[in-house]
This record gives C-alpha cells, structure tokens and sequence, in this order.
C-alpha cells in the first residue's frame, strides 16, 4: 500500500544549527502537507505544496516539494528553542480525504 | 472559530468499562476525522467521515472501537470494552472536504486503561 517515510526519526541540534527532515512517498503525491507538534500538544498546519518543484518560505522554514512529487523536505535555519517538536509530512491517499501521516522527525535543540 | 473542540481531555478507566470520547468540528466542514497516536504506532487514522457518512473505517482496530456522527456538529468515537492497549492520545481533526484539504486537529483527549 501508499506508504510515507520520514528521517530522521530524531535530531537533537545545538540551538542556531539548521535542521533538515525527509519525507518519501511510494507513490506520486497530488499535494503534501506538513505539520507541527509541540510536546504535548495537536498536528498544526504549517503548509501545503501542490506544485512540482515548488518551493516555500516561512520566515527560517523552507519547504521544498520534488520534481517528481515523490519527496519533500523542511529546513529549518538557526534553529531556536521554539522550534522543539516533532515534524510530519502527510500526503493525500490516491484521490480521497484521507491523509498518510508520515512517522515524523523529532526535533530537540539544546539551548 | 473556537477550533475542534474535544472532550474529555484526559480520561482514566478500568479495563472493561466503556469509554466515549465526544469531538465538535469546525462549523462549516464537511469532513471528519478520528487518530490515534501512540509512540509505537504513530498518528494513526481510525475513520472519517464526509457529509457525516463513514467512508472509511479500515483503521479501526476491532469490533471493539465504534465511531458515529448522528449530525454536521458531532461525533462520538466510543470503545466498548476498554483494553490497556487502548490507552493512546485520540485526536478528531476536520477538513473543509476537499482532498487538498488541510486538516484542522483537536486538542485530543488522553485516554488511560488501567
């Protein structure tokens, strides 16, 4: 079946170091999305991407989605200490409502 | 908007007993959506419903674990009985319907078998 992958699975940075998270689909993907969760908390939003090759900034985030909506990833400049959490790609299941959740990278900074 | 709205937001019981968690989506989304979240296992989707129809129940882990959404407002996700390998973090999530879509999560209830 469609499955969605992510690594790392964790990444404990020294705070101002950047961070990068992966994020792999079996199959070509329509659009992926990414969400936050703080420790504790619910999924956020953060972004969708929809275009191939397509590109987004979020002031220190940067989304990238692959020339084949295949992959995508997130980097994060400088990371800071609010940005502890963990990172979640998800991409919709063939043509339906239903999202694949990719494992998710933990994020750790050390302040 | 106040959100999706969850309750309870902990909840602690016996094995064997029944357990009813209660979600109220954003008013005006046609889409609905119950996970599961443990460390082992991840986010996991039990079922969502569209236009308050069960679509696709295929997460749902046994007989055990039942979902309803008797209107546009609300919806119950109820376990009957109770197992400590139930215990996990349960969000609802809704969506506006359309595959592009974001979804929109509750605070999730925390529930505890004992």
């Amino acid at each position: 079946g469609q499955q969605v992958m992510q690594i790392p699975q964790y990444q404990h940075v020294q705070e101002g170091e950047d961070f990068t998270t992966y994020c792999n689909s079996s199959t070509t993907l329509s659009n992926i999305q990414w969400y936050k969760q703080r420790p504790g908390g619910h999924p956020v939003f953060l972004i969708q991407l929809v275009k191939s090759g397509e590109v987004k900034k979020q002031k220190r985030l940067t989304f990238q989605f692959g020339e084949a909506k295949k992959n995508s990833s997130l980097h994060i400049t400088a990371t800071q200490t609010t940005d502890v959490g963990t990172y979640f790609c998800a991409g919709p299941l063939d043509s339906s409502y239903k999202l694949i959740f990719g494992s998710g990278t933990r994020l750790l900074v050390r302040p | 908007d106040a959100g999706v709205i969850q309750s309870p937001r902990h909840e602690v019981t016996e094995m064997g007993q029944e357990v009813t968690l209660r979600c109220k989506p954003i008013s005006g989304h046609n889409s609905l959506f119950w996970y599961r979240q443990t460390m082992m296992r991840g986010l996991e989707l039990l079922i969502y419903f569209n236009n308050n129809v069960p679509i696709d129940d295929s997460g749902m882990p046994e007989d055990r674990f039942s979902a309803k959404m008797p209107n546009a407002s609300f919806s119950t996700l109820k376990i009957q009985p109770s197992e400590p390998r139930d215990s996990a973090v349960y969000f609802c999530a809704s969506s506006l319907g359309t595959f592009t879509d974001t979804q929109y999560f509750g605070p999730g209830t925390r529930l505890t078998v004992l």
